[in-house]
């Protein structure tokens, strides 16, 4: 089973500045099927990325997603006050799909 | 428009049954597989597994026991979860999403509390 690690486990940020999340997987991630969530407080998980790096239509620029084999990263480019929240990541290769534990960014 | 719509949230004793409906609109149901995801007061996404809607082959995740059962009915475009003989941590929000992985649709989730 592919387990992923998420980094860091908190991170404190203000409004306008950048974010760069990490998930690091145990084993290759196959077909680089990787996708990111973001979740808010009473909400279902919303998709940010798939495929590592594909932005599924209506999901702002600001997010981006990058890495390959076992190394992935998030990044928003400049926090939005909507975009405080938990972060996961999820592999979905090989008829699995395991999250992460996620990554919560708060307001600093 | 595409959507996910789940069954009301339940509340039951241990060791009773609880079955939890995924209802499907807005696309051909069985084009797409089921995932089923929990998420306990608190802590984070965990996958339980996915169905495969066209041929209802389950897949369930490592650790995941018999207690847990995924079907569906394409008849009626609903994929449903079984949990038998519950437990205290059994309690979570239960989701279904379309699709293995990176799931655009997700259903709104529910909440299913056991306890005596």
């Amino acid at each position: 089973e592919v387990v992923l690690t998420q980094s860091p486990g908190t991170l404190s940020l203000s409004p306008g500045e950048r974010a760069t999340l990490s998930c690091r997987a145990s084993q290759s991630v196959t077909s680089n099927y990787l996708a990111w969530y973001q979740q808010k407080p009473g909400q279902a998980p919303r998709l940010l990325i798939y495929g590592a790096s594909s932005r599924p239509t209506g999901i702002p620029d600001r997010f981006s997603g990058s890495g390959s084999g076992t190394d992935f990263t998030l990044t928003i480019s400049r926090l939005e006050p909507e975009d405080f929240a938990v972060y996961y990541c999820q592999q979905y290769g090989s008829s699995s799909g395991t999250f992460g534990p996620g990554t919560k960014v708060d307001l600093k | 428009q595409v959507q996910l719509v789940q069954s009301g949230s339940e509340l039951k004793k241990p060791g009773a049954s609880v079955k939890v409906s995924c209802k499907a609109s807005g696309y051909i149901f069985n084009s797409y597989g089921m995932n089923w995801v929990r998420q306990a007061p608190g802590q984070g996404l965990e996958w339980m597994g996915w169905i495969n809607t066209d041929t209802g082959n389950p897949t369930y995740a490592q650790g995941l026991t018999g207690r847990f059962v995924f079907s569906s009915d394409t008849s009626v475009s609903t994929a449903y979860l079984q949990i038998s003989s519950l437990k205290p941590e059994d309690t979570a929000v239960y989701y279904c999403a379309r699709g293995l992985g990176g799931s655009r649709i997700w259903g709104q989730g529910t909440l299913v509390t056991v306890s005596s």
